[in-house]
């Protein structure tokens, strides 16, 4: 079945450091990619849309200019946060869907999440 | 307004005794639903989604959910939980073209 890779699994930096988030599509191809940000026992929350090839889509109240996402190829895509942090330390999730270009993208094809990636910043 | 609420943030069962986890969305939103679960540190995985028809939505694990207009709640039930069922469980709406999460509940399950 279709599969999301998501690298790394944790990642601990220091404030004021860069990170980068890997999301990658390993038997299927994804012109949209979505990412989401989970706060301790809280529900996960869309951050951004990913689009190959052009911008992404951030959401209401999600810094841009922080939360760099490049979408490079149809298997790929990153999330940078720049200048990390502590309030930034949390758990984001990437997500995909074969062929699909909407967020609910799951009309005939579910929407395959990776497995987090756990971001700690001292 | 939050479109889908999950009223329960942890619910405790015996192993092999049934559970109802409980979601109700705002009508406001488009009537697709769906319940996903979460093992610790790991992504999501779709156990069961409800697009049209038929009400009684069987997925995975053998759970499954009813979709109830009248209610507009989409309940997850399993008959018999297994410790392997721990996890948590997040009932999710489509809204704009978004998928829109609830807060999440917390399956124990108690030996």
């Amino acid at each position: 079945g279709a599969v999301v890779s998501q690298h790394p699994s944790r990642v601990i930096c220091k404030s004021g450091t860069s990170v980068k988030i890997e999301c990658r599509s390993l038997d299927f191809q994804a012109t949209t990619m979505f990412w989401y940000r989970q706060f301790p026992k809280q529900s996960l929350m869309l951050m951004a849309t990913s689009n190959e090839g052009s911008k992404a889509t951030y959401e209401q109240g999600v810094e841009k200019d922080k939360f760099l996402i490049n979408h490079a190829s149809l298997t790929l895509s990153t999330l940078t946060v720049t200048s990390a942090h502590p309030e930034d330390s949390s758990f984001y999730i990437c997500s995909a869907s074969p062929g699909q270009v909407s967020a609910s993208a799951s009309y005939n094809s579910p929407l395959h999440f990776g497995n987090g990636t756990r971001l700690t910043v001292t | 307004a939050q479109s889908v609420t999950q009223l329960d943030s942890q619910v405790p069962v015996f192993e092999e005794a049934p559970v109802e986890l409980r979601c109700n969305y705002s009508s406001s939103v488009s009537v697709y639903l769906f319940w996903y679960v979460q093992y610790p540190n790991q992504g999501l995985q779709l156990l069961l989604k409800y697009l049209s028809g038929s009400t009684l939505v069987k997925g995975i694990n053998g759970f499954e959910a009813e979709f109830n207009k009248s209610q507009t709640s989409f309940h997850l039930r399993k008959p018999s939980v297994h410790i392997s069922d721990t996890a948590e469980y997040f009932c999710a709406v489509t809204k704009d073209d978004k998928i829109i999460f609830g807060k999440g509940t917390r399956l124990h399950i108690l030996p």
